[in-house]
Order: C-alpha cells, then structure tokens, then sequence
C-alpha cells in the first residue's frame, strides 16, 4: 500500500485554465502539506493543514488553494493557471503538528502549464 | 528555522561509509536536526531526525556535535542507490529545505 499517494503524476495543461491535484495518505497522520519544486529543485512549503485545519500559509497566490475534507485528503486546487505554476508539486503527511516528527512524502506531480 | 550549510557535491566508493557534514552554528534549543534525501525523480524521504543524543535507525546514524552547532550524517554501507541530493535541516515545525548535498557513490 502507497503511504501517500498523489493524483495525477503528470498533468499538461493550458494558461488559464483551473486544474486540481489529489493527494491521500493512509497513515493515519494528522498533518498534511503541499509543497512545490520548481525547475532549479528548491523545494518550498505551501501549505500546512492540521486535522482538517490550516496552520501554515506561505506566501502563496490567492489562485491555490487547498481543501481538505478529511484528515487523509488534502487536494490542491489552482486557478487560472500561469507558466510559472509550472513546477512538480508534492504532497507530505507527518504524525505531529509541533516538537519532533517526519515527513513522508508523495510521488510528485508534475505540472506542465503552455 | 536556523540556516544550514553544507557542501553542494560529495563523492563517495560503494561499500564505503558516507559522512555528510552540516554546519547549523544559529541552532535554538528547541529545533531538531533533520535529515531528508531526494533521489532523482522522486519525493523527498525522511532519514532520521535528533535533538541532542546520537542516534541510529536502519537507514544511518546522526552524530550531533555537543555544542549543536553541527552534524553528520553517516550512511554506513554506501550503495550505488544511495545516490541522492542530502538535506540537513534545522527546524522546531517548519521544515525549510535548502539547496542539500548531492552525494554521488562511485561504484
């Protein structure tokens, strides 16, 4: 069984267009992140969601969004979608909101804007 | 989060132990020491973590300096899968990733 899954791995679209990505663990984690790595690897958080709640909002364009109906789902829904939105985006669970925890992270989804 | 330095490429043979250093001289007394590899292609994956003590798991063994100011990392088996870019990060609840070491094993 895949700990954190994503939904789609590849995902081409044009500008402007909105597009969502799925993420699901089965870890029974209570935190949940959205991050993005863009073309020269820098990894950067987006969001954090605890128990369905948001803790962490970097500073992200109003066009993302994350939605969580569950503690074991968080999708990311983006708008009206830019060529600097290109990027692989990875999704990541961890047991703990604060102190000590790990981060288990998703495959990626790789997302292509023309 | 205090920064990290580390180096950006290191070499090591295959069988050979791996020890990557990481400097985190601004380290407050709450933040953990972590440590993530990302191999080509694929999502981050969480290695190990320590506060103060050494310690070891199935992956490596993490030695912290007593001062905490820094780290190493040791892979004690390199293998040819070990090939990865290595991130130390320094963090209380906010993992900051920054630009790792990306450890080539010779075979």
């Amino acid at each position: 069984d895949t700990a954190v899954s994503q939904t789609p791995k590849y995902l081409v679209t044009q500008m402007g267009n909105d597009k969502s990505i799925k993420c699901e663990q089965n870890l029974g984690h209570d935190t949940m992140y959205w991050y993005k790595q863009d073309s020269k690897k820098f990894l950067k958080i987006m969001f954090s969601y605890n128990n369905k709640e948001l803790i962490i909002n970097e500073t992200v364009p109003n066009r993302f969004s994350p939605k969580s109906p569950d503690k074991a789902h968080l999708n990311l829904h983006i708008n009206s979608l830019e060529l600097g939105d290109s990027a692989v985006y990875f999704c990541a669970s961890s047991p703990l909101a604060g102190g000590s925890y790990e981060q288990y992270f998703g495959p990626g989804t790789r997302l292509t804007v023309t | 989060d205090a920064k990290t330095t580390q180096p950006t490429s290191m070499d090591c043979a295959e069988g050979r132990a791996a020890n990557l250093p990481c400097n985190h001289s601004t380290i407050s007394g709450n933040e953990y020491v972590y440590w993530y590899r990302q191999i080509h292609s694929q999502g981050p994956q969480y290695i190990i973590h320590g506060l103060k003590n050494n310690e070891t798991n199935e992956m490596a063994s993490l030695i912290i300096t007593e001062d905490r100011k820094s780290s190493t990392l040791i892979l004690p088996h390199a293998t040819l899968r070990d090939t990865a870019v290595y991130y130390c990060i320094a963090a209380k609840d906010k993992i900051i990733f920054g630009k790792g070491t990306r450890l080539h094993i010779l075979p």
